[in-house]
């Protein structure tokens, strides 16, 4: 019932193109979403984030599209760029315990070729 | 640098050894989390605190591993009698409140012998 699951586990795309990572859950719980980015050597930053009550948040070039019922939520790039070449992970948290405590996915390596 | 701050960076160690990670939060952070994370994976989260008292721990933390948090700024994470199945990055991470937006380190990256 704690599982994010995503997918794919990697993706390359060419410059310009869009960039698509998809989450599924479990635990009905969860009323809170963000994107992380990792790259080599660093630790995980928030990229954007979306609670149920949105259907979709779009910051920039980068869009988390949800849908409730399904209990999925993606992750879309725009206009992927070289230095957007990184580990992107999906998480969960549920407010009735803490939304620090998160529930990642497993990873997408994501490689934008120039 | 006003970043979360992690020390060792590196750590390599016999098996049986103990070992403690240090992590240094944002300052005014007042909850902190460790997660592990192993290659290929995403971090799992181990424990947390708010101020000095540590409200939740995950069941991947064996009695073995312990944290702190004195006085409700830097905290510490001691793993005693390593095992290879220890080996993983150490994650601290700050947040203000009940935030879900974590501030992360860069890590401990633990390796047992």
């Amino acid at each position: 019932q704690q599982q994010v699951k995503q997918s794919p586990q990697s993706l390359i795309v060419q410059k310009g193109g869009i960039s698509i990572i998809n989450c599924a859950y479990e635990n009905t719980a969860f009323d809170y979403f963000p994107w992380y980015q990792q790259f080599p050597g660093k630790g995980p930053a928030l990229l954007i984030a979306i609670r149920p009550d949105v259907s979709e948040k779009k910051e920039g070039r980068f869009t988390i599209s949800f849908n409730k019922s399904a209990k999925q939520f993606s992750l879309h790039i725009m206009d992927s760029q070289p230095g957007d070449s990184a580990t992107y992970f999906c998480a969960a948290s549920s407010g009735g315990t803490s939304y620090g405590k998160l529930t990642f996915g497993q990873g997408t390596i994501l490689t934008v070729h120039p | 640098d006003t970043g979360v701050s992690q020390d060792p960076r590196h750590k390599i160690t016999k098996r049986g050894q103990n070992v403690t990670f240090r992590c240094d939060p944002i300052s005014e952070h007042n909850r902190l989390y460790w997660y592990r994370q192993t290659l290929g994976q995403g971090p799992e989260f181990l424990t947390y605190f708010q101020n000095e008292a540590q409200l939740e721990k995950s069941r991947l933390l064996s009695d073995r591993f312990s944290a702190e948090r004195p006085k409700g700024s830097f905290s510490t994470l001691e793993i005693q009698r390593t095992e290879q199945g220890d080996s993983a990055m150490y994650l601290c991470a700050s947040s203000f409140g009940g935030s879900g937006e974590l501030f992360f380190g860069e890590g401990s990256r633990l390796t047992v012998l």
